[in-house]
């Protein structure tokens, strides 16, 4: 079956310094992945996927994600943290090659300390 | 923002309930997906929808059912609800489904407390 795990339950930086949030994943064929943020009592909002190509792949508000097929991961990273980038992270995967289905991770909560 | 509105925004009720939650799309997309979120668990899918009366089961489906008559709603309903469907159910919309390379708009999500 395929999964995401994000083994972090929060995430601590400082503004300005880069920041990562980590997510390992576990599929059978090529994996569709994605990452979501969620802002307080919001739904959660598109930022970036990773469908084929680039392993470095770019998304919104400065977030880029590194696919290592070898680890089997999916980080997301920032160059330099804001404070307003502070929220909940959700790692995501299609669930197998056919569907039109999301699994998500458990979230990874991130703290952006001014 | 994807037009989606959810309702109602929060509801508390008692154990043994019927209880519906409205989702209504002003996007005309083809996908509608009902998820569930709690601590620990991240969000779970419990129904979708790939059509106009065309629904499947998420990996949480137990206890709840769907129902799609037209392309804008989609609506869940709890029959009778137990307090472990406490919990805040989001909705959302792909126009080309996440097979496709689609992405997900959510709605604002429905607080539901079961007493």
């Amino acid at each position: 079956a395929q999964s995401v795990a994000q083994p972090e339950d929060q995430v601590n930086v400082a503004e300005g310094n880069p920041l990562t949030v980590k997510c390992t994943y576990s599929v059978s064929g090529n994996p569709y992945l994605f990452w979501y943020v969620q802002y307080p009592n919001r739904g959660l909002q598109f930022l970036l996927k990773y469908i084929t190509g680039d392993n470095l792949v770019k998304g919104s508000y400065g977030f880029e994600a590194e696919f290592n097929k070898s680890q089997t991961s999916f980080h997301l990273k920032k160059p330099s943290a804001l404070v307003s980038d502070s929220a909940l992270y959700f790692c995501a995967v299609r669930d197998g090659w056919s569907t039109d289905k999301l699994i998500f991770g458990t979230g990874t909560r991130l703290q952006v300390f001014p | 923002d994807a037009g989606i509105t959810q309702s109602p925004r929060h509801k508390v009720t008692e154990t043994g309930t019927p209880v519906t939650l409205r989702c209504h799309q002003t996007e005309n997309h083809r996908y509608m997906y009902w998820y569930r979120q709690d601590p620990g668990h991240g969000l779970r899918l419990i129904h979708y929808s790939y059509g106009v009366k065309d629904t499947d089961k998420g990996e949480v489906s137990d206890g709840y059912s769907v129902s799609r008559s037209k392309t804008e709603d989609f609506l869940l309903t709890l029959e009778s609800a137990t307090s472990s469907q406490t919990s805040v159910y989001f909705c959302a919309i792909s126009e080309s489904g996440t097979g496709a390379t689609g992405e997900l708009f959510f709605g604002e999500g429905s607080r539901l407390t079961v007493l």
